[in-house]
């Protein structure tokens, strides 16, 4: 298995401009991530998906922020405008349902909004 | 709110020694999951070893083994004859069976020493 896959790697952008982050969870995989991680605030979740159906969006910091999954091998994570306090690493990370199913994550975005 | 806390900002271990990171979680639930992630340089988020609640066994793998005492909240990952390929960051999870999401410490970076 290809594990999941995010795109692009890394991203600079400069503030006011839309960036979209995307992601390719693991096939068979029902429950899919969005987490951000930064120096000061950790590893943060953003938002979370069952079945393609968005579960608990309380994590996403403001209406700048937005993410869909029209189907269950795609996912994509939209910032719009971008604004440099958004520079942070991205993650998505899928897995099965239950407790015991680990979460395995993509190789993450690094984001610079200059 | 379930939360995690990792106290060791730090470690550092010579090698071919045993380090152990201390982990301490807060929940009422009674059915859960605990996880150690690691994550080297290179970013990416790899899973050392889980232990499910219900379980009174300590899990095991390879060099890797955990200290779990319920009733106290603590969850400690402790790593034999250490390799320089361990100097990463390490952070320890929680995931509630009945939800999804998981839940991170701060996360604890650990050095080894030649």
């Amino acid at each position: 298995d290809a594990g999941v896959i995010q795109s692009p790697r890394h991203e600079v952008t400069e503030m006011g401009q839309e960036v979209t982050l995307r992601c390719k969870p693991i096939s068979g995989h029902n429950s899919l991530f969005w987490y951000r991680q930064t120096m000061m605030r950790g590893l943060e979740l953003l938002i979370y998906f069952n079945n393609n159906v968005p579960i608990d969006d309380s994590g996403m910091p403001e209406d700048r922020f937005s993410a869909k999954m029209p189907n269950a091998s795609f996912s994509t994570l939209k910032i719009q405008p971008s604004e440099p306090r958004d520079s942070a690493v991205y993650f998505c990370a899928s897995s099965l349902r239950g407790g015991n199913s680990p979460l395995h994550f993509g190789n993450g975005t690094r984001l610079t909004v200059t | 709110a379930q939360t995690v806390t990792q106290s060791q900002p730090e470690m550092s271990v010579q090698e071919a020694e045993t380090v152990t990171l201390s982990c301490t979680y807060d929940t009422s639930e009674s059915d859960y999951y605990l996880f150690w992630y690691k994550q080297p340089p290179s970013r990416q988020m790899i899973l050392v070893i889980r232990q499910e609640a219900y379980k009174q066994q300590n899990a095991t793998e390879n060099r890797f083994s955990v200290n779990f005492q319920k009733a106290a909240k603590s969850f400690s990952l402790k790593i034999s004859d250490s390799q320089l390929g361990d100097a990463a960051m390490y952070f320890c999870a929680y995931r509630v069976n009945a939800g999804n999401m998981l839940t991170f410490g701060g996360g604890t970076r650990l050095m080894v020493k030649p």
